[in-house]
């Protein structure tokens, strides 16, 4: 079935790079996203990877795409203390034209 | 940038009333969504528009009902407000055509408590 995994929980300290992993079950899905959630806000697009790329990078951000293993990672550089959050993997398929989200991985960064 | 605005940021009903959720986009976007979002659950998705006066019925449509009546505005609404519905509502909307890459956006969302 559908069903997009992510690791619960993520402590790192500032300065440290961040690694937050997520697995997807879709192999037709064309787009995968990560989204930023603080707290009692929405969700904001961080970054984005089309199906046919292998890795993205946007500043500190660095997306890894792995189809064979329908795996998807964003690393985060030097992690600051703003970057504590929930993050959001998700995909979207255009074959059903669907969004399915993770169940989100939260990120705190100690000082 | 795009902007997607929800009425409200705090809601707080009584058990069997009618609540009325609005979400306004700004940038003629054609797809509007609501998600309701619980700990542990992830986003789910309740209803969907792909145009003006057209809805369909996503993951969790219980209890809900939708109205777009102007391409901008998509309305959520509760017939009867019960406590399993008290959760964080998100509004989000995206663009169609192969430049828009999908993207959904999303508003800051509502928080609503049935007491």
């Amino acid at each position: 079935g559908e069903d997009v995994e992510q690791s619960l929980f993520l402590s790192v300290r500032e300065g440290d790079s961040s690694v937050i992993n997520c697995t997807y079950t879709d192999s037709s899905s064309t787009y995968l996203y990560w989204y930023k959630q603080e707290p009692g806000a929405g969700l904001q697009l961080l970054t984005y990877i089309f199906s046919n790329m292998d890795m993205k990078q946007d500043q500190r951000l660095t997306v890894l795409l792995n189809k064979k293993d329908k795996h998807l990672s964003l690393r985060i550089a030097d992690t600051q203390t703003g970057d504590s959050a929930i993050y959001f993997c998700a995909e979207f398929s255009s074959g059903t034209y669907k969004y399915i989200f993770g169940t989100g991985t939260r990120l705190k960064v100690l000082a | 940038d795009v902007k997607v605005t929800q009425s409200s940021r705090y809601l707080v009903k009584r058990t069997g009333e009618k609540v009325f959720l609005e979400c306004v986009q700004d940038m003629d976007h054609e797809n509007m969504f609501w998600y309701r979002q619980d700990p542990g659950l992830g986003l789910r998705l309740i209803y969907f528009s792909y145009d003006v006066k057209m809805k369909e019925k996503g993951d969790i449509p219980e209890g809900y009902s939708v109205s777009r009546e102007k391409k901008e505005r998509f309305s959520l609404i509760l017939e009867s407000a019960s406590t399993n519905q008290t959760s964080m509502y998100l509004c989000a909307s995206s663009d169609q055509g192969v430049a828009a890459d999908e993207k959904l956006f999303f508003g800051s969302g509502t928080q609503l408590s049935v007491l």
